[in-house]
């Protein structure tokens, strides 16, 4: 995948549950990325980081979170204030800037 | 904050004839555009990129071209194949700025 790694790759959530999403890199990358794809939807910010430690809201960051412990892990925790968390969720790093984005294979999550 | 438009949503081309996919951009001090293509279920992977002290870049049968006067930049496919069917994203962006995508082109290559 490219150094940054996602899991699990699919994940099935019941109503009124907390679930967090994994994105790892070795790529030595500072920043990162998560977005939320829906279908036949673009590409919309949840939260990112450009820094261990540090982490800036996206355009749709309510209902989620994300930490920054270490500059290899960037988690998602998809919470029960998510209304409609039903999507395909990327995760990205980035090089430096002027640089694209190496995106991790995704995460695909259900509410069943 | 950046704004990237696509145009069309959605092109549909006989296998080798060439597609064009057109974006525009809202900063003028935007200073780097990749394309990315996304095939159904999987991530989107960058196919080619250009930085705004260029006109042109090409790699084989893709080609960008930027027109910073215009703030466009636009994605040429030569000799389509099958295999290029897929969503194709621009995005723009500056310095440490995060990228700012366009809602993507879904290309469709007709044998």
């Amino acid at each position: 995948d490219g150094g940054i790694t996602q899991s699990p790759k699919y994940l099935f959530r019941k109503e009124g549950q907390n679930v967090t999403l994994s994105c790892e890199q070795n790529l030595n990358h500072d920043a990162m990325y998560w977005y939320r794809q829906d279908p036949g939807q673009g590409l919309r910010l949840i939260y990112y980081s450009q820094i261990v430690n540090d982490f800036q809201k996206g355009d749709i960051a309510e209902g989620y979170s994300v930490s920054r412990e270490k500059k290899e892990s960037f988690p998602l925790t998809v919470t029960s204030a998510q209304k409609n968390p039903t999507a395909f969720y990327l995760c990205a790093s980035r090089r430096q800037p002027n640089y694209g984005y190496t995106f991790g294979s995704g995460t695909r999550l259900t509410v069943v | 904050g950046e704004n990237v438009e696509q145009h069309p949503s959605t092109l549909s081309v006989q296998e080798g004839d060439s597609a064009v996919i057109k974006c525009t951009y809202s900063d003028s001090a935007s200073n780097y555009f990749p394309w990315y293509k996304q095939e159904l279920g999987k991530r989107p992977q960058l196919i080619i990129d250009i930085r705004s002290n260029v006109g042109e870049k090409k790699d084989q049968r893709i080609a960008v071209t930027l027109n910073k006067t215009a703030k466009h930049f636009s994605l040429h496919i030569t000799e389509t194949q099958p295999e290029d069917s897929a969503v194709y994203f621009c995005a723009a962006s500056k310095g440490n700025n995060r990228l700012a995508f366009g809602k993507g082109n879904q290309v469709v290559v007709i044998p």
